[in-house]
């Protein structure tokens, strides 16, 4: 069975320092990975998709199949990354079932 | 254009009660998907639908269910509800392609069950 793991339930860093969010997956076939964002009071959003292999809001994720991961990356935290950022996969076939990691939530403080 | 909306966004029902929630998917989207998500459990998926038949399901009892509309809207039932399905129900849509598509989630309907 697919799982999506994220190590960390809380990221602190200051704003402009580096932000790597960690995930980690665990399926046999070819998965399609995700980044989903929630801020504080609106709905969860797709932030970014690996396929589409583009940047959102400063934000890049960079799929590795030897390690089984996909971390999201940005160089210079902002005030308003604040949120809850998951992970999440899916597989062929099943572009709406998806399997989300816990979450992590990320603090940017001055 | 308008986003998915779920109703009602707020309820309290009691142990052994049954619910029902409403989703309507964004304007063209036909397949609807919907998930629990607790503290404890965080975000899980239940089932997809998609025109009218169930596509996909996930690890939930049998008193959970839902079904579509003719007009893509979506609705799931709780029956006999119990203390633990206290949860933040997510209604998602999006259009029917297998690769790429974008899964548009609504504001939720949040159950507490006393």
């Amino acid at each position: 069975a697919q799982r999506v793991t994220q190590p960390e339930k809380l990221l602190s860093v200051f704003k402009g320092a580096p932000v790597e969010l960690k995930c980690n997956y665990s399926y046999s076939g070819s998965p399609e990975l995700f980044w989903y964002v929630q801020y504080s009071r609106q709905r969860l959003q797709l932030l970014l998709r690996h396929i589409s292999r583009e940047s959102i809001k400063g934000f890049t994720a960079d799929l590795n199949k030897g390690e089984t991961s996909f971390h999201l990356k940005k160089p210079f935290a902002q005030e308003e990354d604040s949120a809850m950022y998951y992970c999440a996969l899916s597989y062929t076939g099943t572009a709406s079932k998806l399997t989300f990691g816990t979450g992590t939530r990320l603090q940017v403080t001055l | 254009k308008a986003g998915v909306t779920q109703t009602p966004r707020y309820l309290i029902k009691t142990r052994g009660q049954q619910v029902t929630l409403s989703c309507s998917p964004i304007s063209g989207h036909r397949s609807v998907s919907w998930y629990q998500q607790t503290p404890g459990q965080g975000l899980q998926f239940l089932f997809e639908y998609f025109s009218e038949t169930q596509r996909n399901k996930g690890n939930f009892p049998g008193r959970f269910s839902g079904r579509q509309f003719s007009n893509s809207r979506s609705e799931m039932n709780v029956s006999t509800l119990e203390l633990g399905d206290s949860a933040l129900y997510l209604c998602a849509s999006s259009l029917p392609r297998t690769g790429g598509n974008t899964i548009y989630f609504g504001e939720g309907s949040w159950l507490t069950v006393v």
